[in-house]
């Protein structure tokens, strides 16, 4: 089973610059969830899934990052203008529904830097 | 905002001993889990125990669960270099249905 696709896996952009990041999940997964982590601390959920229809999308900083997931299946998430403090890695997850129970399948990530 | 926070932040061991890790968190949970995170195989879920749980085996690692304490121990037996990653809890707050969220983090160095 082919695991969580991500790209480009490295971005350097400057501020107010715009850039987009892409997601392929886990065939048949209905659920994907957009993390940022910033160096030195845990995954933060910006945004979340399920089908094609967003369910939590309230630490996501909509002056700026957008996401969408048409047809659900691939997931982009945007940022635009990007900031210094948008530097971090942006994980994609996936998992087969929503849930507590439910085991979240993570991509290897998009580092993004911003000077 | 984060849930929870891993203790020590850093550690450090050699080949065969054993390494464990504290995670502490602030609201009741419905399950808590843990993850591993190294630049190789990026972030995997290692093993989840539920809120009604005390103690969960799963190969070399264990994990118990203290809710009257709000807390909880990942320990790795008989360590190995391949273990080098950063480790995460993270729960899911009974409060709140599907948002995970992550503690801080320990990294830990297994030498050979």
């Amino acid at each position: 089973e082919a695991g969580v696709a991500q790209s480009p896996r490295y971005k350097i952009i400057e501020k107010r610059q715009s850039v987009a990041f892409w997601c392929n999940p886990i065939s048949g997964h209905a659920t994907l969830y957009w993390y940022q982590q910033i160096l030195g601390q845990g995954p933060k959920l910006l945004i979340q899934f399920q089908n094609n229809g967003v369910v939590d999308d309230s630490q996501l900083p909509k002056d700026r990052f957008s996401a969408e997931r048409l047809k659900g299946v691939d997931s982009t998430l945007k940022i635009q203008p990007a900031k210094l403090e948008d530097s971090a890695v942006y994980l994609c997850a996936s998992s087969r529904t929503s849930g507590r129970n439910n085991e979240q399948f993570f991509g290897p990530g998009t580092r993004l830097t911003v000077l | 905002s984060q849930q929870g926070e891993e203790d020590p932040q850093a550690l450090s061991i050699q080949e065969g001993e054993n390494a464990t890790m504290n995670c502490s968190y602030k609201t009741s949970i419905n399950n808590l889990q843990w993850y591993r995170q190294n630049s190789g195989r990026g972030l995997v879920h290692l093993i989840l125990i539920r809120s009604n749980e005390r103690e969960k085996h799963s190969g070399r690692l264990r994990v118990t669960l203290d809710t009257s304490k709000k807390s909880s121990s990942l320990l790795i037996t008989a360590s190995r270099a391949a273990d080098t990653a950063s480790y995460f809890c993270a729960t899911f707050p009974s409060y709140n249905t599907d948002k995970l969220i992550f503690g801080t983090g320990t990294r830990l160095q297994v030498f050979p």
